[in-house]
């Protein structure tokens, strides 16, 4: 069975830019998550998508958005990009089917701003 | 008071030895409960579910005590490999979106 799949591994950008990350949860799962990881702290909830839909949001800006495609599959964008969004983005999948899943990560993308 | 709190470490072991870990939880509401690893600058890997009667997974051995609502993970036999962040993770009975991560015990073995 694949694992979650992220893309790109490595992004660079500006401050300023636009950034869009990528996630494909494992085959079966629908809700996908997403974290942020500054370096050397925990992870921070971003968001957390189902069926399509945003079901919950973490304590951050509104230029942090994103979507669910009908395949399950989910991209993160960040706009307006600062030095402080500099972290390792990390996507999660689970089951939701009532009963609690653990949530299964991929390898990240590790975003850099300039 | 935080929602999951653990030792920060980090914890200084030989290999060979047994340590522990404790995290404890504010949500009484709290269904379930893993225990995961995290590698330097890596994703966060599912280590252990941990379920109330207690479960063993090897050398590893996870406990819930409901009434004080903490939970516990026993490394026995440390290897140089088991040198990574300790994540404890609370998931109450309504979904995986309010699961909360705690920020991890660092532990390092040593030769």
């Amino acid at each position: 069975e694949a694992g979650v799949t992220q893309s790109p591994t490595h992004l660079i950008k500006t401050r300023g830019q636009q950034a869009t990350l990528r996630c494909s949860p494992i085959s079966g799962h629908t809700s996908v998550y997403w974290y942020q990881q500054a370096l050397g702290l925990g992870l921070q909830f971003l968001l957390w998508y189902d069926e399509g839909e945003e079901r919950n949001r973490g304590n951050f800006p509104p230029r942090f958005s994103g979507r669910q495609f009908p395949n399950y599959s989910s991209e993160l964008n960040v706009n307006a990009l600062e030095l402080e969004d500099s972290a390792l983005y990390l996507c999660a999948s689970s089951r939701r089917d009532g009963s609690n899943q653990p949530q299964h990560f991929g390898d990240g993308t590790r975003l850099s701003i300039l | 008071r935080k929602e999951v709190e653990q030792d920060p470490g980090p914890f200084n072991v030989p290999e060979g030895a047994t340590v522990a870990f404790n995290c404890t939880y504010s949500n009484s509401a709290s269904q379930s409960f893993f225990w995961y690893r995290q590698d330097c600058r890596k994703e966060p890997k599912l280590l252990m579910s941990v379920y109330s009667s207690g479960n063993e997974d090897g050398r590893f051995t996870a406990q819930l005590n409901r009434a004080s609502q903490y939970i516990s993970l026993l490394i026995r036999d440390s290897k140089l490999s088991d040198s990574a962040t300790y994540l404890c993770v609370v998931t109450p009975n309504t979904g995986g979106f309010k699961t909360i991560f705690g920020a991890g015990t660092r532990l390092f073995v040593k030769a």
